[in-house]
């Protein structure tokens, strides 16, 4: 069974770092497409990055520079680094699974997110 | 800066029939958008039912289907049930790794 596992949320000072994991099991990560989608309290779902399965990594622009996407292969989960956090950060981040092929991907398995508190 | 857009909200009778759209500020939706669809109930993770335009997503019963009517992306609910009662999101695939969520649509089935 295809599982995600997140975990690293917590309040943090704008300014500050954080790192979120992304447990992944019934699958292997670096054979998948695996993407973070955060949502901020009572609003949308908002796509922040993904990584490809040959290591290409893409953000939503209002992240570009300050969150980097990364995986442990020998630990079978993803990460997300994000640094300079601002308080407009403050969401459920969620790890997805991505399906599809090589023209698209879509999140097909989801976890249950961690959250991030930005606020001093 | 491209937006995705949904109806805020929208309401139908229990046994009724729904169609929510997902369009672009600018231009039209088509299948090379690749829309998925997305259902979330409060408090819980969002769960897949359409993946490229029209493929239900394992599980999701067949009174959910997606299509492109005119210049937009759908998802048609036939025989609403109570439980459809959520929020609602499309994405498109706008190519070189990026996806853009519309704003959801609250559907309400009473």
């Amino acid at each position: 069974e295809v599982q995600l596992v997140e975990s690293g949320g917590a309040l943090v000072q704008p300014g500050g770092s954080l790192r979120l994991s992304c447990a992944a099991s019934g699958f292997t990560v670096s054979s998948n497409y695996m993407s973070w989608v955060r949502q901020a309290p009572g609003k949308g779902l908002e796509w922040v990055s993904i990584i490809y399965s040959g290591g290409s990594t893409y953000y939503v622009d209002s992240v570009k520079g300050r969150f980097t996407i990364s995986r442990d292969n020998s630990k079978n989960t993803v990460y997300l680094q994000m640094n300079s956090l601002r308080p407009e950060d403050t969401a459920v981040y969620y790890c997805a699974v991505c399906g599809g092929d090589s023209y698209y991907y879509y999140m097909a398995v989801w976890g249950k997110g961690t959250t991030v508190t930005v606020s001093s | 800066q491209t937006v995705v857009t949904q109806e805020p909200s929208f309401s139908v009778s229990p046994g009724g029939t729904v169609t929510l759209t997902c369009g672009l500020s600018s231009g039209s939706v088509s299948t090379s958008y690749y829309p998925t669809w997305y259902q979330q109930t409060p408090g819980q993770a969002p769960r897949t039912l359409i993946y490229n335009t029209n493929t239900r997503s394992s599980g999701v019963p067949d009174r959910f289907s997606g299509s492109i009517l005119g210049n937009k992306a759908a998802l048609t609910i036939t025989g609403a049930q109570a439980d459809d009662e959520s929020d609602y999101y499309c994405v498109l695939y706008m190519g070189s790794g990026i996806s853009v969520f519309g704003g959801g649509t609250q559907l309400t089935v009473l």
